[in-house]
């Protein structure tokens, strides 16, 4: 079944570590998305990928870093955690069809709590 | 770049009742507006969207209205049932803008039994 799959779904750590969060796709779409929320509260677009190669920084300042190697992978890094990452991270996917933006699928989310 | 608004930031209404949910954004070259429903500990998913060709939208209980013009869009629940309780997230996006939406922040909606 189309979906899209993150990994961990919960991630206790220590300040100072290197996390990387995964997140990948079978919907064959081209965009991926990563967001931070706080439970319940607004979606920050952090980073985004068009296709292949491509990554953009969002509205949101962030210290992670994303790669997309390959179409169904978006993988987030935070090369040193910090108690200020803590939050739920969503990683999301869309297709541009005909020139259009479509609805956004999101993941279910990763809760990442840095001690 | 594209600023959304998002009034109420909460709502409370009785079952039965009609919630409405607005939102106002500032780039009139947006085209695409979704509306998404996060329930509690879930993700968010689409429950309707509208491009900037119509005025209007419905799908059973939920439209969703957009007026060009003033640069607003609303959304509109008939009927309000417990299980739409759930945080809705308002957005906008243009075909320029390579895939952002920019999202509103949230309005949580309670409906009480």
């Amino acid at each position: 079944e189309a979906d899209i799959y993150q990994t961990p779904r919960y991630l206790v750590i220590g300040t100072g570590k290197k996390i990387t969060l995964e997140c990948s796709q079978t919907m064959g779409h081209d965009k991926m998305y990563w967001y931070q929320q706080d439970p319940g509260m607004e979606l920050h677009l952090i980073h985004y990928s068009y296709g292949v190669n491509s990554t953009e920084k969002g509205d949101l300042s962030s210290e992670s870093t994303v790669s997309r190697i390959r179409t169904e992978h978006f993988p987030l890094t935070l090369e040193s955690a910090r108690p200020s990452h803590t939050s739920q991270y969503l990683c999301a996917s869309s297709e541009l069809a005909g020139g259009s933006y479509n609805e956004q699928f999101f993941g279910p989310g990763t809760r990442l709590t840095v001690l | 770049g594209e600023n959304v608004e998002q009034h109420p930031s909460t709502l409370s209404v009785q079952e039965g009742d009609s919630a409405v949910i607005k939102c106002t954004y500032s780039d009139s070259a947006s085209n695409y507006f979704p509306w998404y429903k996060q329930e509690l500990g879930k993700r968010p998913q689409l429950i309707i969207d509208i491009r900037s060709n119509v005025g209007e939208k419905k799908d059973q209980r939920i439209a969703v209205t957009l007026n060009k013009t003033a640069k607003h869009f609303s959304l509109h629940i008939t009927e309000t049932q417990p299980e739409d309780s759930a945080v809705y997230f308002c957005a906008a996006s243009y075909n320029t803008n390579a895939g952002k939406s920019t999202f509103g922040d949230g309005t949580t909606l309670t409906v009480k039994p």
